[in-house]
Formats: structure tokens, C-alpha cells, sequence
């Protein structure tokens, strides 16, 4: 069974320092799919980054990054030099590639405080 | 930007009362969901649809429930009977592909208070 563990419930930090949101996932698959999304409090998702299980590249965006090791099942995020707009809901995904749907599973979710 | 769009953004309702909540996916999509998040906890799959029919639903998504695409642009949540534990905010998603090869993009939410 597919599963998302995001062991970091809430985390603080003070503007401009970095920070980096853990996930770990499991699967029996070989070929699956990783997402991250954001929920600000406005409350929608707001798609990041899909990553499949062949791409062990790292990838970065801006002041984000990602860091996808498959030999320990992880896809980090990390926010460098964080800002107050970053202060959101982050969840990481997984979904196992399927011929009739997309079904993604998500973690519990990261609450990212940035202080001022 | 094509957008998914969901309406009512928030409705309030009693227990025991019928809800439906519409989406309407991006125009060349041909997967549609229905995810669940009940206020501060994680983002549920509730049911994925595809070729109109049910590709598959999870355990919450019992005979309450259904799901239906009446015409080819709307896709629709209904709950039959509204219990308490099913307030929530209710995400659509579509994508253009299937196999996590599609994005699915997400609507805003309903927000769907019982009381």
C-alpha cells in the first residue's frame, strides 16, 4: 500500500532563513509519481512540482529545491531564504502510475510559520 | 489559465439534508476527482472517474455518496444524507492524463458546513 509520512507537523522559522520540509513515502511500485502542494490560508492547492521514480535528479525553482532519493524513499523541499508569503500548509504526495486515474495520496501536511 | 471551477464556494446545511456540490474540470480533461480535507487534517481521495464511470473510491465514499457527470461539462458530488463528520472542505481535481502523468489541477474547495 502506498503511503506519505510527513514526520514535521508544524514548523517556525524566522524570514530569510531555510528551511526544509521532510517526506517520506513507501510503495511497492517502481514507477510512481511525487508532488508537492502548497495550501495557503486561502485554502486552495496550489500544485509545486511532480517528480517521477526514473528522475532522481534534484530540481531547482527559485528559492525552492528538491531533493528525491529513492534510497531512502525521500523527497525533500527546501525553501531558501524563507519569506512570510512562504507561511502555508505543504503537503507532499505519491501516486502510483495507473492506466484509469491519478489517484494521488497525500501526507499529513507541514505548517510552515515565517516569522517577520 | 484554464481554471477547475467549484460552486458553492461554502454551504451550510442540516443533518440529514441532500448537498450537491458542482465542478466544472478544465475543458480537455478526462479524469475527475473528488478529494476531501476535514478542517486541519490531510487532503483524502474520495472517488476518481473516468469514461463515465467510477474508477475507484475509497472507503469513506459509501452509498452516501455519488458521484455523476449529467451533462459534458459538470461533474458532481452528492451527498445523500449529511451527517456531521462530513463537514469538510471538498476539492475537485481533473487531469488530462491518467498513470501520474497528468497534473491534476485542483478547484478552490467547498467548503460544506453541517450542522
Amino acid at each position: 500500500a502506498q503511503k506519505v509520512t510527513q514526520a514535521q507537523t508544524e514548523i517556525s522559522v524566522v524570514e530569510k532563513e531555510d528551511v526544509t520540509l521532510d517526506c517520506v513515502y513507501e510503495t511497492r511500485d517502481t514507477t510512481y509519481y511525487l508532488f508537492w502542494y502548497k495550501q495557503p490560508p486561502s485554502g486552495e492547492l496550489v500544485f509545486l512540482i511532480r517528480r517521477n521514480s526514473f528522475d532522481e535528479q534534484n530540481e531547482i525553482s527559485g528559492r525552492y529545491s528538491w531533493n528525491f532519493q529513492k534510497s531512502t524513499s525521500s523527497f525533500n523541499f527546501t525553501i531558501t531564504a524563507s519569506q512570510v508569503v512562504d507561511s502555508a500548509v505543504y503537503f507532499c504526495a505519491l501516486s502510483e502510475a495507473r492506466i484509469r486515474d491519478d489517484k494521488i495520496i497525500f501526507g499529513k501536511g507541514t505548517r510552515l510559520h515565517i516569522l517577520p | 489559465e484554464p481554471e477547475v471551477t467549484q460552486t458553492p464556494s461554502h454551504q451550510v446545511t442540516q443533518m440529514g439534508q441532500e448537498v450537491i456540490l458542482r465542478c466544472v474540470p478544465i475543458s480537455n480533461h478526462l479524469y475527475f476527482y473528488w478529494y476531501r480535507q476535514i478542517l486541519g487534517q490531510k487532503v483524502e481521495f474520495l472517488v476518481s472517474f473516468y469514461n463515465n464511470e467510477i474508477s475507484e473510491k475509497s472507503e469513506i465514499f459509501d452509498d452516501q455518496f455519488s458521484v455523476e457527470r449529467p451533462d459534458g461539462s459538470n461533474f458532481t458530488l452528492k451527498i445523500r444524507s449529511t451527517k456531521l463528520e462530513d463537514s469538510a472542505m471538498y476539492f475537485c481535481a481533473s487531469s488530462v492524463a491518467s498513470g501520474g502523468t497528468g497534473e491534476l489541477f485542483f478547484g478552490e474547495g467547498s467548503r460544506l458546513t453541517v450542522l
